[in-house]
């Protein structure tokens, strides 16, 4: 398995819609979760962390399912402005202070 | 807010020349990372620092080396470029004092073509 993986999308959602994304990993012993948005050509910025059973912040909420090894992202009302690709972040298993990215998923919003 | 700066936005080497690639924050961060992104294959780690003058190997560092002086600059070097080093670098940095993992916090990255 995969030290995180995620569906790559697209997910092709129109304007005011809910959409969640999941992202799974392996390492069971993970404390810490993070939610990435990147816009196309740019870096990757933090959208939320996850270090417990979950997070929420406006119109964004992160879940974390420790028993199924899932992290998940719900975005409501979704806007134009959400047109991103959503990288999910692990803890890596092999270091300290190290994390694993997710390849993203691609989120189209459409009017 | 933590700034990342990376030196350049943009930058064309030739085949065979030693490339710098350099990255300061300005947060007083233990940890720095530099990482590659490729399409396709996500944001893969080169190397990471956890204090001055230390280095550890990430994922893929054949080809690179690195160089931690100060606490605040992390740099990047191709002994000799070659064109499958094309790609988008992003630097990175982060906190130790919290005793969880800590999000990163990206530099605006670097892309580099290699003719």
């Amino acid at each position: 398995r995969k030290e995180v993986e995620q569906d790559p999308g697209p997910f092709n959602v129109p304007e005011g819609a809910t959409v969640a994304f999941n992202c799974t990993y392996s390492n069971s012993a993970s404390q810490s979760f993070f939610w990435y948005r990147q816009d196309c050509r740019k870096e990757p910025k933090l959208l939320m962390s996850v270090y417990s059973s979950g997070n929420e912040d406006g119109r964004f909420t992160a879940q974390l399912n420790r028993a199924s090894q899932y992290i998940s992202l719900l975005i409501r009302d979704s806007k134009l402005s959400d047109s991103a690709t959503y990288l999910c972040v692990v803890p890596y298993s092999g270091g300290y202070q190290k994390v694993t990215f997710g390849t993203g998923t691609k989120l189209q919003v459409i009017p | 807010d933590v700034k990342v700066t990376q030196s350049s936005r943009y930058l064309v080497k030739r085949t065979g020349e030693k490339v710098f690639l350099e990255c300061v924050q300005d947060m007083d961060h233990e940890n720095m990372f530099w990482y590659r992104q490729d399409p396709g294959l996500g944001l893969r780690l080169i190397y990471f620092s956890y204090d001055v003058k230390m280095k550890e190997k990430g994922d893929i560092p054949e080809g690179y080396s690195v160089s931690r002086e100060k606490k605040e600059r992390f740099s990047l070097i191709l002994e000799s470029a070659s064109t499958n080093q094309t790609s988008m670098y992003l630097c990175a940095s982060s906190t130790s004092g919290t005793g969880y993992n800590s999000p990163l916090h990206f530099g605006n990255g670097t892309r580099l073509t290699v003719t």
